[in-house]
């Protein structure tokens, strides 16, 4: 199984920014998507977007739209999610997970705990 | 965006019985769908996908079924080890946005 490394954990004032990486192997990388879901205190999982770094092709969950960049470096094998305009609400557990057809979201890293606060 | 409703939120069992959950899509997915598992303070582990199909390493007495809009997860016979949350996930025809049900919180009575 793949093993995902996720930076470590943030507190930010809300308006600003959060960019979150996710490292993973260089075969992952060139065979594989890489998804991002979030976890809000004691709520569910929600998917927010993933990349497909050997094709360059991005897709985001709508409400994310316009606030969510997903990117990939290719030399380091590193994905990252950056969450703009941050509010209270985006205060959660941020998730990167390996993304294949058909076994789905099949490995996961250990989760980047982003507080939001004034 | 695809809907998926799981059923029950919460559920209370005792050890050696035979637990179901439910996923319900809100349009027809096929088989489109995964199962995991969440312990509290860990990232979810994946347990079955395409509906039915057992993730490697994951015990057999965990079994999917269901195409369309209905699935199931079943356990055949609860261990103290399965006390998680459970979530289905949709991902028809492998094409994003993904959705998850709202979870399934699995307890010991």
């Amino acid at each position: 199984q793949e093993q995902l490394v996720q930076s470590g954990a943030e507190v930010k004032r809300p308006g600003s920014s959060v960019k979150v990486s996710c490292r993973a192997s260089g075969a992952t990388f060139s065979t594989y998507a890489i998804s991002w879901v979030r976890q809000a205190p004691g709520q569910g999982l929600e998917w927010m977007g993933r990349i497909v770094p050997f094709l360059d092709i991005t897709n985001y969950a709508q409400r994310f739209q316009g606030r969510v960049t997903i990117t990939a470096d290719k030399s380091t094998s590193t994905a990252y999610m950056e969450l703009s305009s941050l509010r209270s609400e985006d205060t959660a557990v941020y998730f990167c997970a390996r993304d294949a057809n058909p076994r789905v979201l099949d490995s996961w890293g250990q989760g980047t705990l982003v507080t939001v606060s004034s | 965006d695809i809907q998926m409703t799981q059923s029950p939120s919460t559920l209370s069992a005792s050890v050696g019985d035979r637990v179901t959950i439910t996923c319900r899509a809100s349009q027809s997915i096929s088989t489109w769908l995964a199962w995991y598992q969440q312990k509290p303070g860990k990232a979810p582990k994946l347990l079955m996908y395409k509906a039915s199909t057992l993730e490697s390493g994951v015990p057999s007495r965990f079994s999917g079924s269901g195409s369309g809009t209905e699935f199931t997860l079943t356990i055949s016979s609860l261990q103290p080890d399965d006390i998680a949350t459970y979530y289905c996930q949709q991902y028809k025809n492998y094409s994003p946005p993904y959705t998850f049900g709202q979870g399934t919180k699995l307890e010991i009575k």
